[in-house]
């Protein structure tokens, strides 16, 4: 059974980093790339970042570049989203996300989210 | 970047009498491999997003057969055949065709 299990949000203020972690079970990890997607409260669905693998192709949504950084650890099966100079129009729950098989993008698994809060 | 105009916003409708959503493209979603990758994504209230639908008409496991999905090229179109309750909740579509991923703005599915 795929599992992705989100942890890392919290309270922060405005400036400061939060490091999100993704733990993902159920699948050949290493093998696929992951995503995150955020949802601001009562909005929808924003793509915020995705890596292929750990030879370290990535990509960012425009409002999230040279901000956020995506990483993975293949040894812990673990997605990793280092956010810094965090503002208020980041809160959001963050969710990460597997593609189906042979795609990057075609998400078919979703995990339970990570509320990260952007306040002073 | 990929625009989905979903239509309508909201829809209220009756227990056990049909649904449908419209998703259009500002562009073919049609992949270089030949695939459209257009999905249908669920959120029930308080839920994460749960899959559907993918390319186009292809139902996920475990999905009910009264989902459905078709179109081809820029206009696609999720119907839901007899509406129950655990169907409340918003609707969303998505491309997985080209970076950024893009998503419609989403679709409330309400009992009247």
């Amino acid at each position: 059974e795929v599992q992705l299990l989100e942890s890392g949000g919290g309270l922060v203020q405005p400036g400061g980093s939060l490091r999100l972690s993704c733990a993902a079970s159920g699948f050949a990890f290493s093998t696929y790339a992951m995503s995150w997607v955020r949802q601001a409260p009562g909005k929808g669905l924003e793509w915020v970042s995705t890596i292929i693998n750990s030879g370290g192709s990535t990509y960012y949504a425009d409002s999230v570049k040279g901000q956020f950084t995506i990483s993975r650890d293949d040894s812990k099966n673990t997605l990793y989203l280092q956010m810094n100079s965090l503002r208020g129009e980041d809160t959001a729950i963050y969710y990460c996300a597997k593609p189906k098989a042979g795609t990057w993008l075609d998400f078919d698994y979703w995990g339970q989210g990570t509320l990260v809060t952007v306040s002073s | 970047d990929i625009v989905l105009t979903q239509t309508p916003l909201s829809s209220p409708v009756t227990l056990g009498q049909p649904a449908s959503i419209s998703c259009r493209s500002s562009q073919s979603l049609v992949h270089s491999d030949g695939n459209t990758y257009l999905s249908w994504l669920q959120q029930r209230p308080g839920q994460p997003p749960r899959l559907l639908i993918y390319k186009i008409s292809n139902r996920f496991s475990g999905v009910p057969d009264r989902f459905s999905g078709s179109g081809a090229g820029t206009d696609f179109t999720l119907k839901i055949s007899r509406v129950e309750a655990e169907d409340v909740g918003v609707y969303y579509c998505t491309q997985a065709t080209d970076f950024p991923k893009t998503f419609g703005q989403g679709t409330k599915l309400e009992i009247k």
